[in-house]
């Protein structure tokens, strides 16, 4: 069985800051994925960004970008430039080989004017 | 639109009773997952089945049961509905390479009175 672990569960940046977002994961896989997806009140899921747990190169996808570390089982989410359309609940998750999918919990953003 | 079609968006109904919930993967994709979010908490899984068959399963109620259809659509059938039951069920599809992620329908509200 695989974890994630979102530890915060809200957050809140000024607009034009930087914001971090932590995750950790436990998998006994070794071959695996990592995303992030967004939650605006519109509820619709939608994938900020993925990342090979392969790789070292930490993705990276336009102002959003992770720091990946694998042996820390720590993978967060650096947003940049915060803006107002950026306010919404981020889940970190991971996939196993199985194809499965296991949230975090989730980090409410909130992006002050 | 993300291609994954949900239907209905909401749902009100009462205790006791049964609902099912519909879901029409994106084009080409062969595997459905069903995941549960309860009031503001993350994404529980439910139960995925690939080009009709189920491949695993979350901690799903034994109220509840799916399908997946020849034509790939499938379904979540709720019954003898409680309170707790009351959450968004979210759908999503992923193709075969899923290490690009799943792409989530919109959801479906379920409110049960």
């Amino acid at each position: 069985a695989q974890t994630v672990t979102q530890s915060q569960p809200e957050m809140s940046v000024q607009e034009a800051e930087t914001v971090t977002l932590s995750c950790t994961y436990d998998t006994s896989e070794s071959d695996y994925y990592l995303f992030w997806y967004k939650q605006p009140p519109s509820r619709q899921m939608i994938l900020v960004i993925r990342q090979e747990a392969y790789k070292q190169q930490n993705a990276t996808e336009n102002r959003f970008s992770v720091n990946f570390q694998k042996a820390a089982k720590s993978f967060s989410l650096k947003i940049s430039d915060s803006q107002l359309g950026d306010a919404a609940m981020y889940f970190c998750a991971c996939l196993n080989a199985g194809n499965m999918l296991t949230f975090g919990g989730g980090t409410r953003l909130m992006v002050k004017p | 639109d993300s291609g994954v079609t949900q239907t209905p968006k909401h749902l009100i109904t009462a205790t006791g009773q049964r609902v099912t919930l519909r879901c029409s993967p994106r084009s080409g994709d062969l595997s459905v997952y069903w995941y549960q979010q309860s009031l503001d908490q993350g994404l529980q899984f439910l139960i995925q089945y690939y080009n009709g068959e189920e491949r695993a399963k979350g901690n799903i109620l034994e109220r509840f049961s799916a399908q997946q259809f020849p034509d790939l659509h499938s379904e979540l059938n709720l019954s003898s509905l409680e309170l707790g039951d009351s959450a968004l069920y979210f759908c999503a599809s992923s193709s075969t390479r899923v290490l690009y992620g799943y792409t989530f329908g919109s959801g479906t509200r379920l409110t049960v009175v």
